[in-house]
Order: structure tokens, then C-alpha cells, then sequence
């Protein structure tokens, strides 16, 4: 089956500084690539997604890139905010069912 | 507006009970989903229906079972609950067709304590 492996599991930056968290995955037959924030006591919610047809999709200060040969995605986030705290997914699919990394935590300092 | 829901939102069990967590979507959705969430292991698939009667295991699927009688609801059951169980337990769900099938919703999640 498909395995995603994400990383850095933790990531602090600075209040306005840029965030990158990178995804690889296993199987070349995936072709939908979401990305859901995860805040403390809630489920998590897409914030962005991308198909395998598409090498970036961008939305406000988020946007995911893919590389299909590779077979890894990232989700940049520019301009970060003590909101965008949370824990981040990044997840993969075939069909319906998606296969998530293991989350990484994002900390802005103020 | 359109959501879904999940019960009981914390639920303390004793080892050996039977527990059946309930999910409860009002978007339609044919396809829905049951994930435990543990720490450094990200979601995990437990179950998931494409449709009324339709019912398949994921990859963590030992010790539970769901059945899907109605469009709306996919309750989960943990036949005999176990401490290896205890977790966070998100339920999800999908439409089919379209450009946006594969968007999972996701509910608010069940914190279960297996003593």
C-alpha cells in the first residue's frame, strides 16, 4: 500500500518568516495530494490540495508544490502568523482513501 | 448548514467492553471514513464505505467493526475494547463524483480511554 513520510515533524519559526514542510510517498499511482491543519482539540480541516496534473497551486500566503518523479510535495507557508500554529498533514490517494504523514507541528513565535 | 458530528465526544471504557462510537454526517456523502489519531502515527485508517451495505477495512482494522445501514451514519464498534485501543477516533466524509470527490470532511473526534 501507499506510505507518506513527512518531515520535520516539529518546525519554529519567527512571526513573518517563511515555513516549509515536505512529503514523500511511495506509490507513482497517486494522483491527489491534500494538506490539512489540525488545531488542539479539533479535526483536522483542508487547507489546500493538489492534483498530479498540477506542479503548484497557490492560495494567499499557502501554496503546495509537486514533483512527480520525485514523488514528494511540500506546503510553503509565507508571511507566518502566531494563527497558523497547529499541527499540519500532508495525506495521498489513489482513489478515496488517503494515506497521511505522521504530522508535523508548526510553532510561530510572536 | 451541513456537518458532521460525532458521540459521545469522551467516552472511559473498561477492558473487555463492547463500545460503539457514533458518526453522523448531513452532507449526503456517500463515501465515509474512521481514523485513530496516535501520537507520532499521523491518522490512521480503521474502516470505510463507498455506500449503503458497503463496508472495508483499512489498515489498522483488528478489534472493530462498522456497519452502514443508512447514508448518513457509519458507527464504529469496538468488539472487545482493549488499553491498546485507547486513541482519538475521527470519523470523514467524502462525495463522490466531481472534481472535489476526494475532499474528506473530517468531525470533531472521540477521545477514548480504555482502562
Amino acid at each position: 500500500g501507499e506510505n507518506v513520510e513527512q518531515h520535520p515533524s516539529t518546525l519554529s519559526v519567527q512571526e513573518g518568516d517563511s515555513a516549509v514542510i515536505k512529503c514523500t510517498y511511495s506509490d507513482s499511482a497517486s494522483n491527489y495530494f491534500p494538506w490539512y491543519k489540525q488545531e488542539l482539540g479539533k479535526g483536522p480541516q483542508l487547507i489546500i490540495d493538489i492534483r498530479s496534473n498540477v506542479g503548484e497551486k497557490k492560495d494567499q500566503r499557502i501554496a503546495v508544490t509537486l514533483n512527480k518523479t520525485a514523488k514528494h510535495f511540500s506546503l510553503h507557508i509565507t508571511e507566518t502568523q502566531p494563527e497558523d500554529s497547529a499541527v499540519y498533514f500532508c495525506a495521498a490517494s489513489m482513489g478515496r482513501a488517503l494515506t497521511f504523514g505522521s504530522g508535523t507541528r508548526l510553532q510561530v513565535q510572536p | 448548514d451541513a456537518e458532521i458530528t460525532q458521540s459521545p465526544r469522551h467516552k472511559i471504557t473498561e477492558t473487555g467492553r463492547q463500545v460503539t462510537l457514533a458518526c453522523h454526517q448531513t452532507w449526503n456523502h456517500n463515501n465515509m471514513f474512521w481514523y485513530r489519531q496516535d501520537l507520532g502515527h499521523g491518522l490512521r485508517l480503521i474502516h470505510y464505505s463507498y455506500g449503503v451495505q458497503d463496508t472495508n477495512k483499512g489498515e489498522v482494522s483488528d478489534g472493530y467493526s462498522v456497519s452502514r445501514s443508512n447514508t448518513e451514519d457509519l458507527p464504529l464498534t469496538l468488539e472487545s475494547a482493549a488499553s491498546s485501543q485507547t486513541s482519538v477516533y475521527f470519523c470523514a466524509s467524502s462525495e463522490v463524483g466531481g472534481g472535489r470527490r476526494e475532499t474528506q470532511y473530517f468531525g470533531p473526534g472521540t477521545r477514548l480511554l480504555v482502562l
